[in-house]
Order: structure tokens, then C-alpha cells, then sequence
């Protein structure tokens, strides 16, 4: 299994410019997360899904939009980016019920907005 | 909603000395209680977990505590060693949301 999958690994935008950050879980997982980490504030939430159809907001959504309609893809789209959203993101994937409620994290997008 | 507070922010020790860092949440339904470690440069990683019925777990040099009148918890690493420095996060969670939040994070410098 490949596990959870991000890219692009490293991506410089300018101000008002759009994108997709892509993510994929090959772990049949429903519960899909987004966050975002700055230094000193830890990981923040930014939106999550419970399964496919199925988003909901975190911590700190606005700027963002999700959509799921796999179980596998979760992409998180920045609308107009902002150098406020300089950031690293992650997105994690974790089972639903069952014997384990770790999430597992894809390795990171390094975003650069300027 | 739920609110994780991690204390210290930065911690420094030496090499086989013991290592404490504590968390407090706000939920008293949270029922999750993961630690996850983050080398420099690479993705968060779960180092152990507990739920809301134990209060206490082990896993080799590694321990997790729960106090849940007092909705803290905290994490115990014994005999540290050069490769434990990291950034250390705490977090809490229903697990029926399927959604984490998390520590601030602890900078644990082990000195050889």
C-alpha cells in the first residue's frame, strides 16, 4: 500500500492565483482531514469528511473548499491564494470505528504564497 | 469545541534522563488521546494512544497517563536517547467526529 499520497511535494504561487492540493488514502479509509502547520501554532484543522459526500469545516476553513466524492481522493482547492496561506499541509486518513483510530498522514505540501 | 493546551513548549534534557510533557483538553467527551512524534522535515507520526477507559500505557520506554476528572494527560519517555529530540504533539478527540485537535507541540532536545 502506498498509503496516503499529497501532491505536489513544493509549490510557489502569487497572490490571487488558484490551485489543487491533491491528496489519496489506498487504505479504503472514510474519515479524511486537512490541516495546515505554521510554527509554534501546531496542526490546525481545516476541513474534514466522514466519508465520500460527506464534508464538514474545521478550525480554520476559510480560503478553502473540499469536496469528496471518493472514498480515496480528498483535494483541498485554495479559491485566491493569500500570503497568509503560506503553510505546510498535510492530509491524514483514519478508519471509521474498528480497533484503530490512528490517522495516518501523507508526507506534506510546502506552499509558498508570495 | 475542543481545545488542547501542551506544556512545555520547549524541553531539553540529557541524554538518559526522563522526559514529561503535558497536555490539558476541554472536552469531556473527547475519548482519544493520541501522541504523535515529528522529526524535522517529515510527517507526523503516532508514537502511542489511549483511550478514555485506561488510565495509564505502556510501550517500552513510552507512557501515557489520563486523568479524565481533571481532563489531562501526559506523556513519559524513559532513558531518552539522542533520536528521541523531535517536536511532540498531543491531541484529543471524539472518536465518532473522526477529527483530531491538537497540542501546540513540544520541541524535546535530547544532548548526547
Amino acid at each position: 500500500n502506498a498509503g496516503v499520497t499529497q501532491t505536489p511535494k513544493f509549490q510557489v504561487l502569487k497572490t490571487g492565483q488558484s490551485m489543487t492540493l491533491q491528496c489519496a488514502q489506498d487504505m479504503n479509509h472514510e474519515y479524511m482531514s486537512w490541516y495546515r502547520q505554521d510554527p509554534g501554532m501546531g496542526l490546525r484543522l481545516i476541513h474534514y469528511s466522514v466519508g465520500a459526500g460527506i464534508t464538514d469545516q474545521g478550525e480554520v476553513p476559510n480560503g478553502y473548499n473540499v469536496s469528496r466524492s471518493t472514498t480515496e481522493d480528498f483535494p483541498l482547492r485554495l479559491l485566491s491564494a493569500a500570503p497568509s496561506q503560506t503553510s505546510v499541509y498535510f492530509c491524514a486518513s483514519s478508519e471509521r470505528g474498528g480497533l484503530s483510530y490512528e490517522q495516518y498522514f501523507g508526507p506534506g505540501t510546502r506552499l509558498t504564497v508570495t | 469545541g475542543e481545545n488542547v493546551e501542551q506544556h512545555p513548549s520547549t524541553l531539553s534534557v540529557q541524554e538518559g534522563d526522563s522526559a514529561v510533557i503535558k497536555c490539558t483538553y476541554s472536552d469531556s467527551a473527547s475519548n482519544y488521546f493520541p501522541w504523535y512524534k515529528q522529526e524535522l522535515g517529515k510527517r507526523p507520526q503516532l508514537i502511542i494512544d489511549i483511550r478514555s477507559n485506561v488510565g495509564e500505557k505502556k510501550d517500552q520506554r513510552i507512557a501515557v497517563t489520563l486523568n479524565k476528572t481533571a481532563k489531562h494527560f501526559s506523556l513519559h519517555i524513559t532513558e531518552t536517547q539522542p533520536e528521541d529530540s523531535a517536536v511532540y504533539f498531543c491531541a484529543a478527540a471524539r472518536t465518532s467526529y473522526g477529527k483530531l485537535t491538537f497540542g501546540q507541540g513540544t520541541i524535546l532536545t535530547v544532548h548526547p
